[in-house]
């Protein structure tokens, strides 16, 4: 059964711009929750999407948002990147939404210069 | 916040146990102990996870004191493919809008 796939893998951007990253679950996974992943502040939760309707959110910006589609594809958008964006993304799929095992991606590393 | 408390960082020897220790002393009745690791460059991975009874699988084993309030993960033979930073984490199973809080983690390096 083929994992977490995210793509892309690594990403370049300037300020100001904004970025569209990519996840798609394990076969048959339903849930995706998606992490930022940065050397200071380590992991932290941003949001979690289940049947294409967003059921968690963390303490980021609007500038962060998501959606889920019907396959339970899943992609992030950051609008007006700051530097402070620079990190990796990790994705992570499970069965259903609070499902004891999450499955994560290789994530995306993200460079805002 | 995390609500675990772990050591930042430990060693052992390859083909020794390694018992990694986390503190939960605020853990609610409903809130089952998860540890995952992850391994440099890699997204973490699940481990294992468990309410008050010990458990075990092929990765590892979970011992959770009497009063649940700290737990050791227990790597039975580590290798140097267990390099890694493990993460200990708390909370409710099946319970949508409860996302993973990761803390800092242990950093466990093995060595030959």
């Amino acid at each position: 059964k083929a994992g977490v796939t995210q793509t892309p893998r690594y990403l370049i951007k300037t300020r100001g711009q904004q970025v569209t990253l990519s996840c798609s679950p394990i076969s048959g996974h339903r849930s995706v929750s998606w992490y930022q992943q940065t050397p200071g502040q380590g992991l932290q939760f941003l949001f979690e999407y289940f049947s294409e309707t967003q059921r968690n959110k963390g303490n980021f910006p609007g500038r962060f948002s998501g959606r889920q589609f019907s396959n339970s594809r899943s992609e992030m958008n950051v609008s007006t990147l700051e530097l402070g964006d620079s990190a990796l993304y990790l994705c992570a799929s499970s069965l259903w939404a609070g499902s004891e095992k999450l499955f994560f991606g290789s994530g995306t590393q993200l460079s805002v210069l | 916040d995390a609500k675990t408390t772990q050591p930042p960082s430990m060693d052992c020897a390859e083909g020794r146990a390694a018992n990694l220790p986390c503190n939960h002393s605020t853990i609610s009745g409903n809130e089952y102990v998860y540890w995952y690791r992850q391994i440099h460059s890699q997204g973490p991975q699940y481990i294992i996870h468990g309410l008050k009874n010990n458990e075990t699988n092929e990765m590892a084993s979970l011992i959770i004191t009497e009063d649940r309030k700290s737990s050791t993960l227990i790597l039975p033979h580590a290798t140097l493919r267990d390099t890694a930073v493990y993460y200990c984490i708390v909370r409710v199973p099946g319970q949508a809008g409860t996302a993973l809080i990761f803390g800092k983690g242990t950093t466990l390096s093995v060595s030959s």
